[in-house]
């Protein structure tokens, strides 16, 4: 089974310009995550999707994230203007519903983005 | 106080040692526990996914959870160099992993 994919690995922007990141997940899983890991930390929830619409985006700061995902599977994150502390590992991740539809199977991770805005 | 607190170390270990990785939590609707491993520039992987308190092994890792404590571990066995990484507990509500909350993580290093 194929990981989640996410490209690039690495992105340096100057503070003010924007950035986009692309994720593509495990084939057939419904439900995709955004998160944000900034050094020495744990991932922090940026925004779920289930299928294309969105289940949670309070954690993601609106005025300047954008996310979408089209057809329920690719997803990309956009940051615009970039600020220095967006500065981070921005990861994907997926998973499945199970037969009842509360339930997530547990997340799949891909690499993550490294940005580094300066 | 926030929700999850979780030593960042490091921790450094002879190969071969025990090794205890330690969570707690605030929010006692917690239900579901999990245990991740962090290669250095790679995503975090599932190590060991438990619902409620209680024990479950696999291999050489055992986790445990302590709801009235409000705790929980994870516990690696005859530990190898291969085993260096960062291990993230998270947590969650419910079953759908909405939201899934993680500690800092804590870098462990194994010396041969």
């Amino acid at each position: 089974e194929a990981g989640v994919a996410q490209s690039p690995r690495y992105k340096i922007i100057e503070k003010r310009q924007s950035v986009a990141f692309w994720c593509n997940p495990i084939s057939g899983h419904a439900t995709l995550y955004w998160y944000q890991q900034i050094l020495g930390q744990g991932p922090k929830l940026l925004i779920q999707f289930q299928n294309n619409g969105v289940v949670d985006d309070s954690q993601l700061p609106k005025d300047r994230f954008s996310a979408e995902r089209l057809k329920g599977v690719d997803s990309t994150l956009k940051i615009q203007p970039a600020k220095l502390e967006d500065s981070a590992v921005y990861l994907c991740a997926s998973s499945s519903i199970g037969t009842d539809s509360s339930y997530n199977s547990p997340l799949h991770f891909g690499n993550g983005t490294r940005l580094t805005v300066t | 106080q926030k929700e999850v607190e979780q030593d960042p170390g490091p921790l450094s270990v002879p190969e071969g040692a025990i090794v205890s990785l330690n969570c707690t939590y605030s929010n006692s609707a917690f239900q579901y526990f999990m245990w991740y491993r962090q290669y250095s520039r790679k995503g975090p992987e599932l190590l060991m996914y438990t619902y409620s308190s209680g024990n479950k092994e696999d291999g050489r890792f055992t986790a445990q959870v302590d709801k009235s404590s409000k705790y929980i571990s994870l516990f690696i066995r005859d530990s190898q160099p291969s085993d260096s990484a960062t291990y993230l507990c998270a947590m969650s509500r419910n079953s759908g992993n909405t939201p899934l909350v993680f500690g800092k993580g804590t870098r462990l290093s194994v010396i041969a």
